[in-house]
């Protein structure tokens, strides 16, 4: 039982660089989210997604977007990255809403 | 505006004794209260949460006290091991009518528990 699995794990893009982050849970949830951390900030949500077939946006959602491919998988896309975006990225799990979260290793990006 | 926020940033104790960290709310409709662990390189891990319909929830070596006239909430851990040291965060979960609550998720900024042999 893996959990949640984010990859990569490491990431260094230029500016304008596009690119997906992937994210996939193995305990049947039907939410996802995906988080950045910034020194000093917490974490703050950039999109969610209550269940399969629907998302939503969260605090920071500018500049990204979100696929729920299916009830396992959620996907962040950054179409042209900003040295802004430069962060770690974790995406979350959790059974419904008011529940714990689960959460992946995270993504540090790094945007030059 | 909401926010959720940290008495102390940084938290010094010894092996074997207990820590208490603190988290400031502002928002009284929240009504659900997560604490998680972050250790360095890695997610954050749930700890323990507690409900707006209680006062106290006890976990193995964890505690979480919620007082909600004052709008703060405590997360004790007892004969602390250096295996806690970590980032700690709350977080609370707000509820506004007819919306669900996804995007009310707060976090704090987090206390770094640093404990000494």
């Amino acid at each position: 039982n893996a959990g949640v699995t984010q990859t990569p794990k490491f990431q260094v893009l230029k500016t304008g660089q596009s690119m997906t982050l992937q994210c996939a849970q193995d305990m049947n949830h039907n939410s996802m989210y995906w988080y950045r951390q910034d020194p000093g900030m917490g974490l703050r949500l950039i999109y969610y997604s209550a269940s399969e077939g629907t998302t939503d946006k969260g605090e920071v959602p500018n500049g990204y977007n979100v696929s729920r491919l299916n009830k396992r998988e959620f996907s962040l896309r950054l179409e042209s990255a900003a040295p802004s975006q430069t962060s770690v990225y974790f995406c979350a799990s959790s059974v419904r809403d008011r529940t714990e979260a689960f959460f992946g290793q995270g993504t540090r990006l790094t945007v030059v | 505006g909401e926010s959720v926020g940290l008495h102390l940033p940084t938290l010094s104790v010894q092996e074997g004794d207990n820590s208490i960290i603190n988290c400031a709310y502002s928002n009284s409709a929240s009504d659900y209260f997560i604490w998680y662990k972050q250790e360095s390189g890695k997610g954050p891990q749930f700890i323990i949460d507690i409900r707006s319909n209680m006062d106290k929830r006890q976990g193995q070596r964890v505690t979480v006290l919620l007082n909600k006239t004052v709008k703060h909430l405590s997360l004790q851990i007892a004969a602390t091991q250096p295996g806690d040291s970590a980032v700690y965060f709350c977080a609370e979960n707000g509820q506004e009518r007819g919306k669900t609550s996804y995007d009310k998720v707060i976090f704090g900024p987090g206390t770094s528990l640093s404990v000494i042999p």
